[in-house]
C-alpha cells in the first residue's frame, strides 16, 4: 500500500527556515517524480515543485518559490524533503507531498496527509 | 504556463441530485486531466484521471467526459458524503495547474 507521511511543520518567523519531510512506503521514491503542493488558508491548490531521475537531478520550481525553496530526496531512506528558507507570511498554508504514476510525470495520484507551516512573527 | 478555470465555484444541492462541474484549460491539454475531491481537513482524493477513467474504490455516479480545453465532472444522484470541493488539474505540461475548486454545498 502506498504511503506518504508528511513532518516537519510549525510555527516560524518571516525570514526564517523549515524542512519538511515525506516519509515514503509501498514504493521506491526514486521510480516516481514526486512532486509539493500548497494550500493556503481557505484557497486552493497551488504546485510547488517536483523531483524525478533515478539520481534525483530533474528538479523544477514554481515562480513564487524558486531560490528559496530546494526540494530534494533520499534514496536509502525513501523519504522526500522540501527546504524552505526565506519565508513569508504568505508561505503560510498545508503542504502536501505527492507521488506521480508512471506514465505521467504530472498526474499526482497519491497524497500525503499535509504539513501545517505557519510563518508569523 | 496553462490555466485551469473551473465553474461555478460554489454550487448548492441537494441529495439525489445531479451536479456538473465544467474546467477550461487555455490551451489543448488532450486528455490529460483530473478531478479531486477535497473534505475539509484532509487531502485532495483522485476521482477521475485522464479526462474519464475512474480511480479505484471511487463510486460509479462519479463520471468525467471531454478532451481539448473543455472537460465536465458529473455526479449522479448526489450522496450526503459528497459535499466537499471539487478541483480539477492538467497533468499534460509543467508545472500542473490546478483549477480553483467548485465547493459543493447542502441546499
Amino acid at each position: 500500500e502506498v504511503q506518504l507521511v508528511e513532518s516537519g511543520g510549525g510555527l516560524v518567523q518571516p525570514g526564517g527556515s523549515l524542512r519538511l519531510s515525506c516519509a515514503a512506503s509501498g514504493f521506491t521514491l526514486s521510480t516516481y517524480w514526486m512532486h509539493w503542493v500548497r494550500q493556503t488558508p481557505g484557497q486552493g491548490l497551488v504546485w510547488l515543485s517536483r523531483i524525478g531521475g533515478d539520481d534525483g537531478s530533474s528538479t523544477s520550481y514554481a515562480d513564487s518559490v524558486r531560490g528559496r525553496f530546494t526540494i530534494s530526496r533520499d534514496n536509502a531512506k525513501n523519504t522526500l524533503y522540501l527546504q524552505m528558507d526565506s519565508l513569508r507570511v504568505e508561505d503560510t498554508g498545508v503542504y502536501y507531498c505527492a507521488r506521480s504514476v508512471v506514465s505521467t510525470a504530472n498526474d499526482l495520484r497519491y497524497w500525503g496527509q499535509g504539513s501545517l507551516v505557519t510563518v508569523s512573527a | 504556463d496553462i490555466q485551469m478555470t473551473q465553474s461555478p465555484s460554489s454550487l448548492s444541492a441537494s441529495v439525489g441530485d445531479r451536479v456538473t462541474i465544467t474546467c477550461r484549460a487555455s490551451q489543448s491539454i488532450s486528455s490529460y486531466l483530473n478531478w479531486y475531491q477535497q473534505t475539509p481537513g484532509k487531502a485532495p482524493k483522485v476521482l477521475i484521471y485522464e479526462a474519464s477513467n475512474l480511480q479505484s474504490g471511487v463510486p460509479p455516479r462519479f463520471s468525467g467526459s471531454g478532451i481539448g480545453t473543455h472537460f465536465t465532472l458529473t455526479i449522479n444522484s448526489l450522496q450526503p458524503e459528497d459535499f466537499a470541493t471539487y478541483y480539477c488539474q492538467q497533468t499534460y505540461r509543467s508545472p500542473p495547474a490546478f483549477g480553483q475548486g467548485t465547493k459543493v454545498e447542502i441546499k
